[in-house]
């Protein structure tokens, strides 16, 4: 089983509508989760990080963490065509190096 | 310049040629990584390093030689490398000890092996 499990997609939605994606995960040692954007040709970059459970939100975005269920999901409300990009979920435990999953692809269609 | 920034952006060898990837942070970090991007497959990491130190080598093949000359620079030595070696590569940082800052990544260098 692997540490982290995400669906690589790719995922299409129209523009405007409400995406959500998810990520599952094995060790429950785990306290931060992070979701990490990559656009085409582009590094991966920070888009949003939280501690333990509970809910985060900025702007269009909301990520959720459920320890119970060992699950987190990113939501955006609202997707644009330059939402486009692929999502990697990412987490740790204290101290520890990052763990990443697959990453979904993502396709927001005017 | 800021943030990560990764030379060259592409780069195509022979099995037989010996290049060099490299990496530089301007963001006064104490950590820097190396990571392997394939295709639907997870970041793979490759190499740590913390304070020029090398803490971290997960079964990377010699073939990979890293070097980290000060906190600011990452090599990535690469020499008789497989066409299965073709991936994205991507080097990052991170400060180490203040809280969970994330990694700051590089826009990585597209390797092509033929």
């Amino acid at each position: 089983q692997k540490e982290v499990e995400q669906d690589p997609g790719p995922l299409s939605v129209p523009e405007g509508a409400i995406v959500s994606l998810n990520c599952t995960y094995s060790n429950s040692a785990f306290q931060y989760f992070m979701w990490y954007r990559q656009y085409s040709r582009k590094g991966p970059e920070l888009l949003m990080y939280t501690y333990s459970s509970g809910n985060k939100e900025d702007g269009r975005f909301t990520a959720q963490v459920d320890k119970s269920s060992k699950y987190i999901s990113l939501f955006i409300r609202d997707s644009q065509p330059s939402d486009s990009a692929t999502y990697l979920c990412a987490m740790s435990g204290y101290g520890n190096k990052l763990v990443f999953g697959a990453g979904t692809i993502l396709r927001v269609k005017s | 310049e800021t943030g990560v920034t990764q030379t060259p952006r592409h780069l195509v060898m022979g099995m037989t040629n010996k290049k060099s990837l490299k990496c530089e942070q301007h963001l006064g970090h104490n950590a820097m990584y190396w990571y392997k991007q394939s295709a639907k497959k997870p970041l793979e990491l490759m190499f740590v390093y913390s304070l020029e130190e090398r803490v971290e080598n997960n079964s990377v093949p010699s073939r990979f030689s890293p070097e980290c000359p000060n906190s600011s620079h990452l090599f990535l030595h690469l020499h008789t490398l497989q066409p299965e070696d073709s991936a994205l590569y991507l080097c990052a940082s991170s400060q180490l000890g203040q809280g969970l800052d994330g990694y700051t990544f590089g826009s990585g260098t597209r390797l092509t092996v033929v």
